[in-house]
């Protein structure tokens, strides 16, 4: 079964608007963590937000803010005032275990969403 | 200060031939983890050192895949006999500690022919 499943293949915004780039994620750990990267046509990955899953308020760092549901196992995405340079490829993350476990840290992605600002 | 780097950027290999990919740390970053990222694809996950310790990788997907630390900061991810399958980008990713965010490199596009 898909860990981290991103829905939408492709998104488009107009410039300064705000847009959601949803994910929904599947764990039976009630300790992990959700990460979104953005992946820009140079292919570098860049951290953007964390959500804890004991953590009280949503995330938010800036432009970007994340809407946690826990209940719902849904971590997404909200980028307002959209700006040209945020098109690009963005991806959802989980990361389970509890620390000291071997596997703890590895990152398991989506498949992604590609997001394009119009003008 | 400086990020992750990897090298080669690009590097086109001959079925069968051998190939090493380097990966240079964030320094003081005691976490380091692999992932191959196919075409269109999320990364997946290959292996992880703490320190020089590699404490997981149950990611790697066959036995000519081999990678290494050996004194706790640059790693090498070394393939043996190439196959068209390995075609992918490999990315190296650094965190100060295990859990926190990752950090990645701009990632080693490997082709092979």
């Amino acid at each position: 079964a898909q860990k981290i499943t991103q829905t939408q293949p492709g998104m488009f915004v107009q410039e300064k608007e705000a847009v959601t780039l949803d994910c929904t994620y599947d764990t039976s750990d009630p300790s992990y963590g959700l990460f979104w990267y953005k992946q820009p046509s140079s292919g570098e990955m860049i951290f953007l937000i964390y959500q804890g899953s004991y953590d009280q308020q949503n995330a938010t760092e800036g432009r970007y803010s994340l809407n946690f549901q826990k209940a719902r196992k849904s971590a997404n995405l909200v980028i307002s005032a959209s700006q040209l340079g945020d098109s690009a490829m963005y991806f959802c993350a989980m990361r389970e275990g509890r620390a000291g476990g071997t596997s703890y840290g590895k990152l398991t992605f989506g498949q992604g969403t590609i997001l394009t600002v119009h003008p | 200060g400086a990020g992750v780097s990897q090298s080669p950027r690009y590097k086109v290999a001959k079925r069968g031939q051998d190939v090493a990919l380097r990966c240079d740390p964030i320094s003081g970053h005691v976490s380091l983890f692999w992932y191959q990222q196919a075409l269109g694809q999320g990364p997946e996950f290959l292996t992880y050192f703490q320190n020089e310790a590699q404490l997981d990788k149950s990611g790697l997907p066959s036995d000519r895949f081999f990678a290494e630390r050996p004194e706790g900061s640059v790693s090498t991810l070394k393939i043996q006999r190439t196959q068209q399958e390995d075609s992918a980008v490999y990315l190296c990713a650094s965190s100060l500690l295990r859990g926190y965010e990752q950090y990645f490199g701009p990632g080693t596009r490997l082709t092979v022919t």
